[in-house]
């Protein structure tokens, strides 16, 4: 059984790219979350999605950063005109039933943003 | 917005030591959770202790719940130098279940052999 995948797990772009990343939950989960990390700190929730529904995306800023989890694929964190600041790592987790329960995390990606 | 607070942020024992981690939250709860990351991974889940529960194991953790102080601790008994990891505790709201997990920024543990 394969875990949660996520891919690129670097991803290294310019000021001004878009970013995308992907993440693969584990079979027959419908629950997906990201998380972005700073180094030092802990994991700041962005976006919760269960299969072509946005559930909660309280933590993703309004502009630039949008989020999918299409019926047929992996789920997509989009960043688009990357800035500096936005260099974190990534994490996408996923379960079977909703939040409250155990989550299972991708080893991440590590944006750079040059 | 409701966040664990772990504490210390950092720890340093010997091996076979044991090492205690705490954890405070702000608001009501559903469950508490604790999950351990190593340095560049994801994190990986260790355990699960609802509202109802005082204190739970698995093999050499022992976690402890006081709903009354919004408080919780994670006990590493004869710790090894493999336990060397960040220590997240992630709470959920307490309310409808659809909340996502608030992580605090975590304990960082250091076993030497």
């Amino acid at each position: 059984n394969a875990g949660v995948m996520q891919n690129p797990r670097h991803l290294v772009r310019r000021r001004g790219q878009e970013a995308r990343l992907r993440c693969s939950p584990m079979k027959g989960h419908s629950h997906v979350y990201w998380y972005r990390q700073l180094p030092e700190e802990g994991l700041k929730f962005m976006v919760y999605l269960q299969k072509e529904n946005i559930i909660d995306e309280s933590g993703m800023p309004k502009e630039r950063f949008s989020a999918e989890f299409p019926k047929e694929g992996p789920s997509i964190l989009r960043i688009q005109q990357v800035v500096r600041g936005d260099s974190a790592a990534y994490f996408c987790a996923s379960s079977p039933l909703g939040p409250n329960e155990k989550l299972f995390f991708g080893s991440g990606t590590q944006l750079s943003v040059l | 917005s409701q966040q664990g607070e772990e504490d210390p942020q950092a720890l340093s024992i010997q091996e076979g030591e044991n090492a205690t981690m705490n954890c405070s939250y702000k608001t009501s709860i559903n469950n508490l959770q604790w999950y351990r990351q190593n340095s560049g991974r994801g994190l990986v889940h260790l355990i699960l202790i609802r509202s109802n529960e005082r204190e739970k194991h698995s093999g050499r953790l022992r976690v402890t719940l006081d709903t009354s102080k919004k408080s919780s601790s994670l006990l590493i008994t004869a710790s090894r130098a493999a336990d060397t990891a960040s220590y997240f505790c992630a709470t959920d709201a307490g309310n409808s279940g659809n909340t996502p997990l608030v992580f605090g920024k975590g304990t960082r543990l250091s076993v030497i052999a």
